[in-house]
């Protein structure tokens, strides 16, 4: 059964980096892609991009400009990084696998990431 | 961006049958890519209770369906149960390269 595991720094100002990383155990991390979700409070869900173990990327065009994925193989890694934050990146983001176009349950835990000054 | 729509809400009576409705494209359902459905209860992780417009994972109850049309699906619970109060989120893909997410449903039983 695959375990999604997330965590990173909750609490940023405006204008800092955002860095979450995810870890996959109990599944094989080479036969997935690897998305980035969030939700703002009280809000619907945004996919924000996804990565391969060869490190493909594809990212919504939307954030793809702040926007860095990357990968571990050695650890069953994958990570986001999201530049000049603003208040408007306050979201639960959540770490998903996906396969044809589906985001396979369970996806990770979730991690609030409030902007603030 | 393209967007999924989706009803704000719908409600229904314990054991009625509830439709949601979510209403895209031909840059994503109407190209041909399929349709997937998550449940978010109160306070936790979205999951995923259709795949492939029609399928269900293991462990999700019978009285959800989903079925899809040219640029729209429609997820049906049948024998509406109070657990079943929850956010609801359509799904699919967009030509231009985009997982693409539903505006969202909040079902509420009575």
């Amino acid at each position: 059964q695959v375990h999604l595991q997330q965590w990173g720094a909750g609490l940023l100002k405006p204008s800092e980096t955002l860095s979450l990383t995810c870890a996959v155990y109990g599944g094989s991390f080479s036969d997935f892609y690897w998305s980035w979700i969030r939700q703002p409070p009280g809000k619907g869900l945004e996919w924000i991009g996804e990565i391969n173990h060869r490190g493909t990327t594809n990212y919504n065009p939307s954030l793809k400009s702040r926007v860095t994925l990357s990968v571990d193989t050695s650890k069953d890694q994958f990570s986001l990084k999201v530049s000049s934050v603003t208040a408007a990146d306050t979201a639960l983001y959540y770490c998903a696998r996906g396969h044809s176009h589906i985001l396979w349950s369970p996806w990770g835990q979730g991690t609030q990431v409030t902007v603030s000054s | 961006q393209s967007v999924l729509t989706q009803p704000p809400s719908v409600s229904g009576a314990p054991g009625q049958r509830v439709t949601i409705s979510c209403t895209g494209s031909n840059s994503n359902i109407g190209a041909g890519y399929d349709v997937h459905w998550y449940q978010q209860l109160p306070g936790t992780v979205p999951k995923l209770i259709i795949y492939g417009n029609t399928n269900r994972p293991s462990g999700v109850p019978d009285r959800f369906s989903g079925s899809k049309s040219v640029t729209s699906a429609s997820l049906v619970i049948t024998g509406l149960q109070a657990e079943d109060e929850a956010d609801y989120y359509c799904q699919s893909y967009d030509t231009s390269g985009l997982y693409l997410f539903g505006t969202g449903t909040t079902v509420t039983v009575l």
